[in-house]
């Protein structure tokens, strides 16, 4: 069945420093979906990429799919203490739409 | 508007015994997802269900595990005969009614943290 790998698992970072993680899927997805989830709390949906070598920002935040829609990335400049968590990818793919296979995810860790 | 309501937000279980947790979608959404996510590990799904339809139970165990989603009322995700291993944070998700509804943003409730001792 179709996997979606996530690296790195853990990442600490100075205040101000930049962080990226990546994902990869075992298929093609049809589109790919970015959550963060608050240490205790529930994933909180960040956004949806959906067209093959899609880019969208939010602020801080820098969306990658790739062009063979099977990788994405999400990069933060800057970070700031506000931005620790575990920061989820999430595809779909084929004709299951509904289902989210979620990568293992990336916790962040910010220190001042 | 409210969001996604999950209940108990905490359930205690010895072994053997029945957990049910319940979970309302968000106000006007039809589709509802349940996930399961151990300690430090993601989210695996488990079943997705329209108002009186199971879509897709690839990620349900085959045995003890058993949801629905009546026409009134929350969804239910039932677990009979519990066991340790299923000690894990159980979310609820969904998402709006509509014919490309699965790749819609899932919304997510607050999940109910099952102990089992």
């Amino acid at each position: 069945g179709q996997q979606v790998m996530q690296i790195p698992q853990y990442q600490h970072v100075q205040e101000g420093e930049d962080f990226t993680t990546y994902c990869n899927s075992s298929t093609t997805l049809s589109n790919i979906q970015w959550y963060k989830q608050r240490p205790g709390g529930h994933p909180v949906f960040l956004i949806q990429l959906v067209k093959s070598g899609e880019v969208k920002k939010q602020k801080r935040l820098t969306f990658q799919f790739g062009e063979a829609k099977k990788n994405s990335s999400l990069h933060i400049t800057a970070t700031q203490t506000t931005d620790v968590g575990t920061y989820f990818c999430a595809g779909q793919g084929g004709t299951s739409y509904g289902k989210l296979t979620f990568g293992q995810g990336t916790i962040l860790t910010v220190h001042p | 508007n409210a969001g996604v309501m999950q209940n108990p937000r905490h359930l205690v279980r010895r072994r053997g015994q029945e957990a049910r947790l319940r979970c309302s979608p968000m106000k006007g959404h039809s589709h509802v997802y349940w996930y399961r996510q151990l300690p430090e590990e993601g989210l695996k799904f488990m079943v997705y269900l329209q108002k009186e339809n199971i879509i897709d139970e690839s990620g349900m165990p085959k045995e003890r595990f058993s949801a629905e989603f009546p026409k009134e009322g929350p969804s239910i995700l039932r677990i009979q005969q519990v066991v340790r291993g299923d000690s894990a944070a159980y979310f609820c998700a969904s998402s709006p009614p509509g014919l490309l509804a699965g790749i819609y943003e899932q919304f997510f409730g607050p999940g109910t943290r099952l102990t089992v001792l």
